[in-house]
């Protein structure tokens, strides 16, 4: 069954400091694999997307790597700050026949960032 | 702004009522898509239109009527909702129906069903 489960469900975490989000999949045949930002209220907003051979991507103070051959996948975020708080979602596509758009999204790690 | 809005932003409905959702993107996409995010739960695809043709129906109740007049505009069409139904609808485009292309989304419209 093709799923992606994300770790933790929820982060709290003080503003400055670093944290790693973790995203494991079983998403077969594996397109691609896209990191999302969601504001409380808000549509989800891309970060990353990585193919097979990328094992790592950079957008600001976001870094998302990607073990293709483990089927793990981490967003770290660097010197937080109070903006970062939101839901983190993972999101992988599969190449699946038919040609559509297939996308397998995980539930999300809530992050808040205290002061 | 992704150049894709929805309105309302937030509706409250009874379960006999009769409401439209309304999406509108600027990016000159040829695709366009309804999901269902309900709390702590995944994204749920519920429609794809591919050049205004309908290309996908996830299994959604008939109470959920989509309609895509052209590629910028698409349309949920609610009636007799059930109270399970409450959660937060997004709308969103690619270029293409293709796991290549990019999706984005709109801010999403907040739907309460009483």
């Amino acid at each position: 069954k093709n799923q992606v489960e994300q770790s933790p469900q929820s982060l709290i975490i003080l503003e400055g400091k670093n944290c790693t989000l973790q995203c494991n999949y079983t998403v077969s045949p594996f397109s691609n694999l896209r990191w999302y930002k969601q504001d409380t209220g808000r549509g989800p907003v891309s970060l990353t997307i990585m193919t097979f051979s990328e094992n790592t991507k950079s957008n600001g103070r976001y870094t998302a790597t990607l073990d293709a051959d483990t089927k793990q996948s981490s967003l770290h975020i660097t010197a937080s700050q109070l903006s970062d708080s939101a839901s983190y979602i993972c999101v992988v596509s599969g190449d699946f026949s038919g040609g559509y758009n297939k996308l397998i999204f995980g539930a999300g790690t809530r992050l808040a960032v205290h002061p | 702004e992704t150049g894709v809005t929805q309105t309302p932003r937030h509706l409250v409905m009874g379960m006999t009522n009769k409401k439209s959702l309304k999406c509108e993107q600027h990016l000159g996409h040829n695709a366009m898509y309804w999901y269902k995010q309900s709390a702590k739960k995944p994204l749920e695809l519920m429609f794809v239109y591919n050049f205004k043709e309908q290309t996908e129906n996830n299994s959604v109740p008939s109470r959920f009527s989509p309609e895509c007049p052209n590629s910028s505009h698409l349309f949920l069409h609610l009636h007799t909702l059930q109270p399970e139904d409450s959660a937060l609808y997004l709308c969103a485009s690619s270029q293409e129906v293709s796991v290549a292309y990019e999706q984005y989304f709109g801010p999403g419209t907040r739907l309460t069903v009483t």
